[in-house]
């Protein structure tokens, strides 16, 4: 079973609030990424980052941020939550190496009201 | 750019019959292709993987994937269904050693009838 963590794993706020969404992992891996799911539909890559204070965004255009200050530590924040923002967002990290796959947290399901 | 195409949002088949997920990829150079199953409110859990090794990829569960260059597929299926197979079938697809970041079909979900 993977050791990364997601919290909280549901959460409902109202509109204009500021959000964390928090990641963690205990496997010591250097990549981690954030997706987007919304039902019936791709995940789709938001954020992602390869090592320590490297993040860069993905093919999803998306108005959170991230940081990596620690290696297993890569929380997403929402400066003011908006009803389109309301979907499941899931963590993954892997390690160094094309063939390895990604392992996934329970992910956060947010409602936006 | 890669792309990846799932037949089939929903597939249904009764307990102890054959499943089969289709999965189609686009790829201009020789990918890693992954399946990955996601239970009710849980995240993605890898079922098997193929990297470039034996085409036949035997994975968790009783599934197995076999990669077809010619036909740009990667199909999971498994011979008998069990109820405990329900739950959504993400096929993803990672462009080689360079790449860390992975594109992900729609998804099917599969649906076992007792």
């Amino acid at each position: 079973e993977a050791d990364i963590y997601q919290t909280p794993r549901y959460l409902v706020i109202g509109t204009g609030k500021k959000i964390t969404l928090e990641c963690s992992q205990t496997m010591g891996h250097d990549k981690m990424y954030w997706y987007q799911q919304d039902p019936g539909m791709e995940l789709h890559l938001i954020h992602y980052s390869y090592g320590v204070n490297s993040t860069e965004k993905g093919d999803l255009s998306s108005e959170s941020t991230v940081s990596r200050i620690r290696t297993e530590h890569f929380p997403l924040t929402l400066e003011s939550a908006r009803p389109s923002h309301t979907s499941q967002y899931l963590c993954a990290s892997s390690r160094a190496g094309g063939d390895n796959e990604q392992f996934f947290g329970p992910g956060t399901r947010l409602t936006v009201l | 750019a890669q792309s990846v195409t799932q037949l089939g949002s929903h597939v249904s088949v009764s307990e102890g019959a054959l499943v089969l997920l289709r999965c189609n990829y686009s790829s201009s150079v020789p990918p890693y292709l992954f399946w990955y199953v996601q239970y009710p409110n849980q995240g993605l859990q890898l079922l098997l993987k193929y990297t470039s090794a034996a085409t036949l990829v035997k994975g968790i569960n009783g599934f197995e994937a076999e990669f077809k260059k010619s036909e740009t597929s990667f199909h999971l299926t498994k011979p008998s269904a069990h109820m405990s197979d329900a739950a959504e079938y993400f096929c993803a697809v990672r462009l080689g050693a360079g790449s860390y970041q992975l594109t992900f079909g729609k998804g099917t979900k599969l649906s076992v009838i007792p």
